[in-house]
C-alpha cells in the first residue's frame, strides 16, 4: 500500500529565507506527484505537477523535484514571504490503482514571519 | 472561472440524519472524487467516478453513497450521519491526457459536524 510522508510537520522561518519541504513515498510506481497549498479553512490549490518521467518543475519562486527511484520529492521555496504561510501537501497518483486516486501526505505547516 | 463548486460550506447534523453534499465542475473533466480530511490523517479517498454512470469505492466508503448521472455533478450522500463522520469533505475533478498526465482540482470544502 502506498504511503506518503512529509517532514517536517511544521516549519517556522523568517521572511527572505530559502526553504525545502520534503515528501517521501513508499512505492516508486506512480503516474504523477502533485504539490498543493492549503490555507486555513480553505480548499487545496495546485502548485506544481510532476509526471513520473520528469525530474523537476518550476513555477515562479517554487521548484519541485522528483527522484522516483528513491521515492522522494522536494519543494523548494525561494525568498520566502509571509504570504507563503500555509500548509503544503504532496500527493502521488499510484500506478495500478487508477491515476485519479491520489494518496496524500499529512502536510507541512509553514509559517513565514516578517 | 468556477472550477469545482461545493455546497454547502458548513453543515451541522444530528446523529442519524441524512444529507447530500453537492459537487459540480465546469471543466468537462471525466474523473471526480470525494475525500475527507481529518486532523493528523491527511486526505482519504471516499468514492470516485471515472465517468457518468461509473462509480467505485475508495479507502473509506462506509456510510457514504454516490452517483454520477452527469459529467458535471457528483453528489455525496450520508445515509445515517454518525459523529465519526465529522470532517472536512473535499470534492475533486481531474483529467488525463494521452501521456497520462493528470492534474486534480479541488473545491473549497464542506465542513460537517455531526452531534
Amino acid at each position: 500500500k502506498q504511503e506518503v510522508t512529509q517532514i517536517p510537520a511544521a516549519l517556522s522561518v523568517p521572511e527572505g529565507e530559502n526553504l525545502v519541504l520534503n515528501c517521501s513515498f513508499t512505492d516508486s510506481a506512480i503516474y504523477n506527484l502533485q504539490w498543493f497549498r492549503q490555507d486555513p479553512g480553505k480548499g487545496l490549490t495546485s502548485l506544481l505537477l510532476i509526471q513520473s518521467s520528469q525530474r523537476e518543475q518550476t513555477s515562479g519562486r517554487l521548484n519541485a523535484s522528483l527522484d522516483k527511484s528513491s521515492g522522494r520529492s522536494t519543494l523548494y521555496i525561494a525568498a520566502s514571504q509571509p504570504g507563503d504561510s500555509a500548509t503544503y501537501l504532496c500527493a502521488v497518483s499510484p500506478r495500478g490503482t487508477g491515476f485519479q486516486k491520489l494518496v496524500f501526505g499529512t502536510g507541512t505547516r509553514l509559517l513565514v514571519s516578517p | 472561472n468556477a472550477g469545482v463548486t461545493q455546497t454547502p460550506k458548513f453543515q451541522v447534523l444530528k446523529t442519524g440524519q441524512s444529507m447530500t453534499l453537492q459537487c459540480a465542475q465546469d471543466m468537462n473533466h471525466e474523473y471526480m472524487s470525494w475525500y475527507r480530511q481529518d486532523p493528523g490523517m491527511g486526505l482519504r479517498l471516499i468514492h470516485y467516478s471515472v465517468g457518468a454512470g461509473i462509480t467505485d469505492q475508495g479507502e473509506v466508503p462506509n456510510g457514504y453513497n454516490v452517483s454520477r448521472s452527469t459529467t458535471e455533478d457528483f453528489p455525496l450522500r450520508l445515509l445515517s450521519a454518525a459523529p465519526s463522520q465529522t470532517s472536512v469533505y473535499f470534492c475533486a475533478s481531474s483529467y488525463s491526457d494521452r501521456v497520462l498526465r493528470t492534474e486534480a482540482f479541488f473545491g473549497q470544502g464542506t465542513r460537517l459536524t455531526v452531534v
